[in-house]
């Protein structure tokens, strides 16, 4: 069975842009969340996707949003991208129902702000 | 609230044993650990809900006190495989929200 897919792994954006980072959950798992982590605030969760509804957000600013489309797959999207945005964001899926609480982490994409 | 990991890191030879706990401020529902190596992504361990029993995973437990809003992981006779960050996380129902702690780096030595 394949994992949690990530795309792009890495990748350098500057000031003001906005990026669209792509995340595809293991088969049959229609539960996708979004983690921010950084050295300095470690893993923030940003939120979660079930059946293409937002189930719950974290304390981030609108200019994080997300969506999760009808195979599972999720997109998360930046706008006016800030210095303090550079970080690793994880995707991680489950089951969504009556599952055993494992949550599945990609290994991330690496977002570097200029 | 962001649940609190002591201590922020430990350094054993093989063979040792290590104790990681997690408090929180808040009543807690679940307790989810989870470890991570260095450039790789976390990899879930268990996880111990209110009422629950203590769970084990090989040589390494976790006890859950729902009075003291406390969870402690235990690694017995720590291998080499079992250097990383351990981050506890605390969840309500829906156990994609997690909020994690700031981690625990856990080096061993042979």
């Amino acid at each position: 069975k394949a994992g949690v897919t990530q795309t792009p792994r890495y990748l350098i954006k500057t000031r003001g842009q906005q990026v669209t980072l792509s995340c595809s959950p293991i088969s049959g798992h229609r539960s996708v969340s979004w983690y921010q982590q950084t050295p300095g605030q470690g893993l923030q969760f940003l939120f979660e996707y079930f059946s293409e509804t937002q189930r719950n957000k974290g304390n981030f600013p609108g200019r994080f949003s997300g969506r999760q489309f009808s195979n599972s797959r999720s997109e998360m999207n930046v706008s006016t991208l800030e210095l303090g945005d550079s970080a690793l964001y994880l995707c991680a899926s489950n089951p969504g129902l009556a599952d055993t609480g494992e949550l599945f982490f990609g290994e991330g994409s690496r977002l570097t702000v200029l | 609230q962001q649940p609190v990991q002591s201590p922020q890191a430990v350094i054993l030879r093989e063979g040792e044993d290590a104790v990681i706990n997690c408090s929180s401020s808040k009543a807690l529902y679940s307790v989810h650990w989870y470890r991570q190596k260095h450039g790789e992504a976390p990899v879930f361990l268990m996880i111990l809900l209110k009422g629950g029993e203590q769970k084990g995973h090989d040589k390494i437990s976790a006890s859950f006190n729902e009075k003291k809003q406390q969870s402690s992981l235990y690694l017995t006779a720590s291998q080499l495989s079992y250097s990383g960050t351990y981050f506890c996380g605390t969840g309500g129902t829906s156990y994609g929200k997690l909020t994690f702690g700031q981690g625990t780096i856990l080096t061993v030595h042979p």
